[in-house]
């Protein structure tokens, strides 16, 4: 059965460093997704992407936040500058082009937890 | 903007009870709505999703959920719980407006003793 992988599986980083968290979607999916949850809390939307660009973006999702489709593959999520805030588990999820998206299931990867020191 | 509440953080069980899981969001407009499960260790995955019709919608591993529009509530359901239940399960709500972003409750940890 298909799934949205996600690497790593731990990041550990310096406050002010530079993070990379990499989703790979499922292969004929169009939509793409980016939610994080911090440890307690509920798990937040961040932001949305298709066709190449951003379709929606929450609050969260600030200028140190960035998303790139770099290849036919791969979907990633850069933070500049990281904070000791940033610290959560990072959800990476896709949904098929077909139909209305909101209707659509939204299948999740197994997340990326973030520490920053 | 749209919220969603979870009443119950952690929910202990006896195997053969029947369990019911609530959730309320507030907004005002149509909504498609969700339940999403997490085992131990495993990703989210979707249990059922209701966008209209029939108000009581059947999902997977016999677990069930009602909306009630009056209440704004989809509560879920299941008659009798297995310890294979344990996990932790997330009630999301997506606004069908032109939005594709789900908003979670902080969901409900199932503990299921055998």
């Amino acid at each position: 059965e298909p799934e949205v992988t996600q690497t790593p599986s731990h990041q550990v980083t310096q406050m002010g460093q530079e993070v990379i968290l990499r989703c790979v979607p499922i292969s004929n999916h169009l939509y793409f997704y980016w939610y994080r949850q911090i440890l307690g809390q509920k798990v937040e939307f961040l932001v949305s992407f298709y066709n190449n660009e951003i379709s929606e973006k929450s609050e969260i999702f600030d200028d140190q936040f960035s998303v790139e489709r770099p290849d036919g593959s791969n979907f990633t999520l850069k933070i500049r500058s990281t904070k000791l805030e940033d610290s959560a588990m990072y959800f990476c999820a896709s949904t098929t082009g077909m139909g209305t998206p909101s209707f659509n299931e939204q299948f999740f990867g197994p997340g990326t937890r973030l520490t920053v020191l | 903007a749209q919220s969603v509440s979870q009443h119950n953080h952690h929910v202990i069980l006896s195997e053969a009870a029947s369990l019911e899981l609530g959730c309320n969001y507030s907004y005002g407009g149509t909504v498609n709505l969700f339940w999403y499960v997490q085992y131990p260790g495993q990703h989210l995955q979707l249990l059922l999703k209701y966008f209209s019709g029939d108000p009581l919608v059947k999902g997977i591993k016999g677990f069930e959920a009602e909306f009630i529009k009056s209440k704004f509530s989809f509560n879920l359901r299941k008659p009798s719980v297995q310890w294979s239940d344990t996990a932790e399960y997330f009630c999301a709500v997506n606004a069908r407006a032109g939005s594709y972003q789900l908003t979670f409750g902080k969901g409900t940890k199932l503990s299921v003793i055998p």
